[in-house]
Formats: C-alpha cells, structure tokens, sequence
C-alpha cells in the first residue's frame, strides 16, 4: 500500500528565512511523488515532481525537494520564504498502477512579514 | 494549453434539485478524475476514468453520477443532495499510468453549496 505523511500540520516561518516542509511516504516500489500548492479557494498547483531521475528535483518559485530512498522522504525546501508562499502544501504519491494520486494532510505555510 | 476548466465556478442547489458540474480539457489526457475537498482537509477521490471508461469509484453514493462522454471532457451529475455535500469539487487529468509525465492537472474547482 501506498501512503504519505506530512509531518507538520502547520508551519510558520518570516519573509526571507529557509522553508522546510517534511514529507515522508511509504510505497511497496519505486513510486512518483509530487508537491502541489493550493492558494485559498483554489486549486491545485504543481511545484514539482520526482520520478526517478534526478534525485534533487527543482520546481517553480525556487522551491526544490531531494529524493531520499532510505529516509523514505521527500521534504520541500526554499531558500527564502516570500509573502506569495502563504499556503497549503500536499505531499502526493502515485499507486503503483498510476491510476491513484495519495494526498498527504497537508502541511499549512504561514509567512510572517 | 496546459489547464483543465472548470465550470461553474460556484453553485448552490437545493436537496431536490439537479444540477451538472463539467470538466475540460485539451492536452491530451486519458484519464480524467473527480475529487471532493471539504475545508482543511485533502483531496478524497472520487471517481477515475481510464481511456473514457469508469476505472475506480470510491464506493461514492449514487446521487453523485459521473460520465465521460469522450476524451476531452468529465461531468459529474448531481440529485438529491445533502447538506454535508457542501464542498470544493476538483476535476483533474493527467496521462494514463505506463507513459512519462504522468503528474495530474488541476482545475481551480467549483464551491458546491447545498441548501
């Protein structure tokens, strides 16, 4: 079976420090996994994906995530939060046939000016 | 073209109504799915479609109807609602599973208010 664990619910940080958003899956294979943003009464964006290239995987905004199989994690990272990365952030990853995205609980990014 | 469309953006319906929610898209995509998301929560599945045809349903209750009625577009049929249906309905598309690039695509939503 596939799952993935956000570990913080909520996450706050002020403008110009580091983000790190945690994400932890566990996947019988070698799975796809995704970090999507949502603004407030939005959908879904995709910042990035990792499907077995690169384990270092750059998306849009300067947010990056590492791919490391023996952590089993995949966190998101940037270097330095602006006021626009206010958000919710979902960890995603695929079923083994594809077919299934599996949505972490979501971790809520509050940026303090 | 890299968006799936949404329409109507928002809708209030009365548990005895019917009513339509419809999705589009035009990059090519043969699996299209629906979700539900009430406030604060994930994304639950709903349906999946596979190459036009209903591949997995979330056990969701009957008076939620989905159809496909070819590769560019997604409905979801709407009777006798409740209350607690009230939530934002996400359409997405994405390749089917064996091909590259297989992220999904979302629609910005419709907020579906039940009275």
């Amino acid at each position: 079976a596939q799952s993935v664990t956000q570990l913080d619910s909520h996450v706050s940080v002020s403008e110009g420090t580091p983000v790190l958003l945690r994400c932890n899956y566990s996947s019988s294979y070698s799975p796809s996994l995704f970090w999507y943003v949502q603004h407030p009464n939005k959908g879904l964006q995709l910042l990035l994906k990792y499907t077995s290239a690169a384990t270092l995987v750059k998306g849009i905004n300067g947010f990056e995530a590492e791919f490391k199989k023996s952590e089993t994690s995949f966190h998101l990272t940037k270097p330095s939060a602006h006021m626009s990365d206010a958000a919710e952030y979902f960890c995603v990853v695929t079923s083994n046939t594809g077919n299934q995205f599996y949505f972490g609980t979501g971790t809520s990014l509050t940026v303090i000016p | 073209d890299t968006e799936v469309t949404q329409t109507p953006k928002h809708l209030v319906m009365g548990m005895t109504n019917k009513k339509s929610l419809k999705c589009e898209q035009h990059m090519g995509h043969r699996a299209m799915y629906w979700y539900k998301q009430k406030a604060k929560k994930p994304p639950e599945l709903m349906f999946v479609y596979s190459y036009e045809k209903l591949s997995i349903n979330e056990s969701v209750p009957s008076r939620f109807s989905p159809e496909c009625p070819n590769s560019s577009l997604l409905n979801l049929h709407l009777h006798a609602l409740q209350p607690e249906d009230s939530a934002l309905y996400l359409c997405a598309s994405s390749h089917p599973w064996g091909q590259p690039n297989t992220e999904a695509f979302f629609g910005q939503g419709t907020r579906l208010t039940v009275v």
